[in-house]
């Protein structure tokens, strides 16, 4: 079975230090990986996925990730963080046996940004 | 290009009552996802339409259940509410299923049940 995991409940961050939220997966086939960041009282947000290709993802908001396929790992990052990033981050998997409209998500990691 | 759109927005119901949710996807998007977001058990899948055909099913109980109409809409059932079923049902579109494409979720309905 698939599963994503986010091993951190809540991240802490000074504003304009560099911001890391990590992911790691299990799953049988190829990985097609997600981050999605939800604001309080909204739906989800697309940040960026990796599908196949270059192992760095550049997405939304300055926010980039990296994918590991040796440490199963999908950690994503941004270089100096906003007090704006403020938000709960979702890492989500899907596989091409569950059908591209099933996505697994993490438990999900908040995000602190303190100015 | 307008987002996918959800109504209500939010919806207080009782016990035993019965709830339909809807869902209007991105213009052109013909796959539609649903999942249930609670505190303690995170975002969950609930089921899956493309070409009104029902694709995938979540892990519900049959008191959920949904349908997919011929302009993509989609609705999404629950009968015999639960206190339990209260929860953010989040609903998200995507072009193809056939593709690994980006799903877009809607601002979602909120569910209290009483």
């Amino acid at each position: 079975a698939q599963s994503v995991a986010q091993p951190e409940d809540q991240v802490n961050v000074a504003e304009g230090n560099p911001l890391t939220v990590k992911c790691t997966y299990s799953v049988s086939g190829n990985p097609y990986l997600f981050w999605y960041v939800q604001y309080p009282n909204r739906g989800l947000q697309f940040l960026l996925k990796y599908i196949t290709g270059d192992n760095l993802v550049k997405g939304s908001y300055g926010f980039e990730a990296e994918f590991n396929k040796s440490q199963t790992s999908f950690h994503l990052k941004k270089p100096s963080a906003l007090v704006s990033d403020s938000a709960l981050y979702f890492c989500a998997v899907s596989l091409l046996s569950d059908s591209w409209g099933k996505l697994q998500f993490g438990a999900g990691t908040q995000v602190v940004v303190t100015p | 290009k307008a987002g996918v759109t959800q109504t209500p927005r939010y919806l207080i119901k009782t016990r035993g009552q019965q709830v339909t949710l809807s869902c209007s996807p991105i213009s052109g998007h013909r796959s539609v996802s649903w999942y249930q977001q609670t505190p303690g058990q995170g975002l969950q899948f609930l089921f899956e339409y493309f070409s009104e055909t029902q694709r995938n099913k979540g892990n519900f109980p049959g008191r959920f259940s949904g349908r997919q109409f011929s302009n993509s809409r989609s609705e999404m059932n629950v009968s015999t509410l639960e206190l339990g079923d209260s929860a953010l049902y989040l609903c998200a579109s995507s072009r193809d299923s056939a593709l690994p494409d980006t799903q877009y979720f809607g601002p979602g309905t909120r569910l209290t049940v009483l």
